[in-house]
């Protein structure tokens, strides 16, 4: 029973670029939720999204970051015209439909800008 | 709002010796309680979670925690530390009235000295 995945696990690019972070849930799960972890720093919420919708973003950054979770493949969290403060390890975690039931995170991407 | 003040940022402590990690929250409504570990370069694995009846509540590795609702605490609890425990704990809380978004502390670095 494969955990959460997400890939790639490290990722650079420079000023500028675009960044593509993917993360497909454990089977089963039907609640994603992205967190931004800055060296020496605790998660911090980004976006919590289920199958076509974004219930709660309160955490994504107002421009250059956006979420989906499409019907079909994995979550994306997509980083327009990055810059060196974007450089984080982002975390992925699901969960099921049940609410007492604990977020399961997968290894991370860790993003650097050049 | 709920919150999630972990108390000690870093915890050194010998080999085999207790180790205590406080977690307080603040919430007026009921929770969900977590301990999640993570060592370098991985994701968060989960400890031990607390949804309700007995307040002590054992997990994996050999910690537990008890959760005290008059005081709003989760502290986790091991009675002899291994070399191989040295990691970032975070406590995490979640309401328990169908709510999904679940709130991090900022972690205690446990360091495990020979």
């Amino acid at each position: 029973n494969a955990g959460v995945m997400q890939n790639p696990r490290h990722l650079v690019r420079r000023r500028g670029q675009e960044a593509r972070l993917r993360c497909s849930p454990m089977k089963g799960h039907s609640h994603v939720y992205w967190y931004r972890q800055l060296p020496e720093e605790g998660l911090k919420f980004m976006v919590y999204l289920q199958k076509e919708n974004i219930i709660d973003e309160s955490g994504m950054p107002k421009e250059r970051f956006s979420a989906e979770f499409p019907k079909e493949g994995p979550s994306i969290l997509r980083i327009q015209q990055v810059v060196r403060g974007d450089s984080a390890a982002y975390f992925c975690a699901s969960s099921p439909l049940e609410s007492n039931q604990p977020q399961h995170f997968g290894d991370g991407t860790r993003l650097s800008i050049l | 709002a709920q919150s999630v003040t972990q108390l000690d940022s870093q915890v050194p402590v010998f080999e085999e010796a207790p180790v205590e990690l406080r977690c307080n929250y603040s919430s007026s409504v009921s929770v969900y309680l977590f301990w999640y570990v993570q060592y370098p370069n991985q994701g968060l694995q989960l400890l031990l979670k607390y949804l309700s009846g007995s307040t002590l509540v054992k997990g994996i590795n050999g910690f537990e925690a008890e959760f005290n609702k008059s005081q709003t605490s989760f502290h986790l609890r091991k009675p002899s530390v291994h070399i191989s425990d040295t990691a970032e704990y975070f406590c995490a809380v979640r309401i328990n009235t169908g709510g999904f978004k679940t709130i991090f502390g900022a972690g205690t670095r446990l360091f495990v000295k020979a």
